[in-house]
């Protein structure tokens, strides 16, 4: 089982300020396997990055995804009130999927 | 639009039975893979399995085989998550999903791109 570690655990930033997070795997995952989701509180998750870098239905082009092999970044640019919530990575392959553990965006 | 829509909260004692639900309001639902998701009170999300309601072929995370059930009835698009004997364990928001596919360059990305709104289940004496 593919494990994925993400990094910060916890991310203070303000309003308008860069988000960069990270999503490392346990083992080469590939490119098309990868995708970001977004959960506000009390929420479903949504889908906001697949494919790695492609962005889903209706996300703000402030969001873009990059990576390969064991290493993925989501990237935020210009942080909206809204963004302020977690992020979770996922893989997904031969059947079976695996989440990251999470990273929290907080307003500073 | 598809939309999936989950049954109810459930409060239930451990070792009791318990069965929820997961309908999709659209017209493709044999064509889609359904994932079931857990999310533990203020925890992450973890990947239970799959279903595809067209052949009714399941897949599940080796957390969680043998300890729940997934199955689905095409017939009136809808997909079950059933637990034999519940253990206060299980208390959880569940969260039903479309694995949806796209094809990219020489290969195919799966993502779960509509959910439902969740169904909280509460196992307690």
């Amino acid at each position: 089982e593919i494990v994925l570690t993400q990094s910060p655990g916890t991310l203070s930033l303000s309003p308008g300020e860069r988000a960069t997070l990270s999503c490392r795997a346990s083992q080469s995952v590939s490119y098309s396997s990868l995708a970001w989701y977004q959960q506000r509180p009390g929420q479903a998750p949504r889908l906001l990055i697949y494919g790695s870098s492609s962005r889903a239905t209706g996300i703000p082009d402030r969001f873009s995804g990059s990576g390969s092999g064991t290493d993925f970044t989501l990237t935020i640019n210009r942080l909206e009130p809204e963004d302020f919530a977690v992020y979770y990575c996922q893989q997904y392959g031969s059947s079976l999927g695996t989440f990251g553990q999470g990273t929290k965006v907080e307003i500073k | 639009e598809v939309q999936l829509v989950q049954s109810g909260a459930e409060v239930k004692k451990p070792g009791e039975s318990l069965k929820i639900s997961c309908k999709d309001s659209g017209d493709s639902f044999s064509t889609y893979w359904i994932a079931w998701v857990r999310q533990m009170p203020g925890k992450g999300l973890e990947w239970m399995g799959i279903i595809y309601p067209g052949d009714s072929d399941t897949r599940y995370s080796p957390s969680f085989q043998g300890q729940v059930t997934i199955s689905a009835d095409k017939s009136i698009s809808t997909a079950y998550l059933q637990w034999g004997s519940l253990k206060a364990s299980d208390t959880a928001l569940y969260y039903c999903a479309r694995l949806r596919s796209w094809y990219l360059v020489y290969s195919y990305s799966y993502a779960m791109d509509v959910w439902g709104q969740g169904t909280t289940v509460t196992v307690s004496s």
